[in-house]
């Protein structure tokens, strides 16, 4: 697609649930990052891929939380047993330079995710 | 550790000019970006600076001092449209590592 597509855009669940936030990223980007920001608080990274692999899943707040990635593509981002404290608009990013983090980031109108 | 450091709010008036400040310190450096960040919208790039000095892009310009571990963004003539955040990154040796943004109000 011509950008960064995520859904849903919207997620209302009871705490407790289990929910999928899906990332479609820009074709030929071969890093993709997810990011979740919070009311006044900054962007906080959670995981990165490099293709298939995540060299880094050091953002993720618990095993709670998990990621994957497929063909190089589409992402997905599973929160388990979601908590009041996962609200929050999730950001999925994309960026066409691999290794190291120098390339602009696209990022996705995000996924916000409210726990009641 | 990492941390980068933005004031919180600004207000300017339309058709002057403002200066967004930035410090930071991290672990190795690849480059500091900024994102201006409208709300409700997606984060979109702006500047990136990896060597000391000024980066002019039309109405934003960029700048960097990496022994001071600072930076700051400069907008000219601003317009009503400029109202948005703005977020400071840093690139090291883990993936971008953002500032909590800066919300600046430009009023008539």
């Amino acid at each position: 697609g011509a950008g960064v597509s995520q859904s849903p855009s919207n997620k209302v669940t009871e705490k407790g649930k289990d929910v999928e936030l899906r990332c479609d990223p820009i074709s030929g980007h071969t890093a993709l990052y997810w990011y979740r920001q919070s009311l006044g608080q900054g962007l906080e990274f959670l995981i990165y891929f490099q293709g298939n692999s995540a060299p880094d899943k050091s953002g993720l707040p618990s095993d709670r939380f998990s990621a994957e990635r497929t063909g190089g593509s589409v992402s997905t981002l599973t929160i388990q047993r979601t908590q009041q404290e996962d609200s929050a608009v999730y950001l999925c990013a994309s960026s066409p330079r691999a290794g190291a983090h120098t390339g602009e980031l696209f990022f996705g109108e995000g996924s916000r995710l409210t726990v009641l | 550790g990492q941390n980068i450091d933005q004031p919180t709010e600004m207000t300017a008036t339309e058709g002057a000019i403002v200066q967004i400040n930035c410090t930071y310190q991290t672990s190795g450096f690849n480059g500091l970006f900024w994102y201006q960040q409208h709300a409700g919208e997606a984060p979109t790039f702006l500047s990136y600076n990896v060597l000391d000095g000024l980066e002019e892009k039309g109405r934003f310009s960029s700048f960097l001092s990496r022994s001071k571990g600072y930076s700051y963004l400069l907008l000219k003539e601003l317009q009503m449209k400029d109202s948005a955040s703005y977020l400071c990154a840093v690139s090291g040796n883990t993936p971008l590592v953002f500032g909590k943004g800066t919300r600046l109000s430009v009023i008539a």
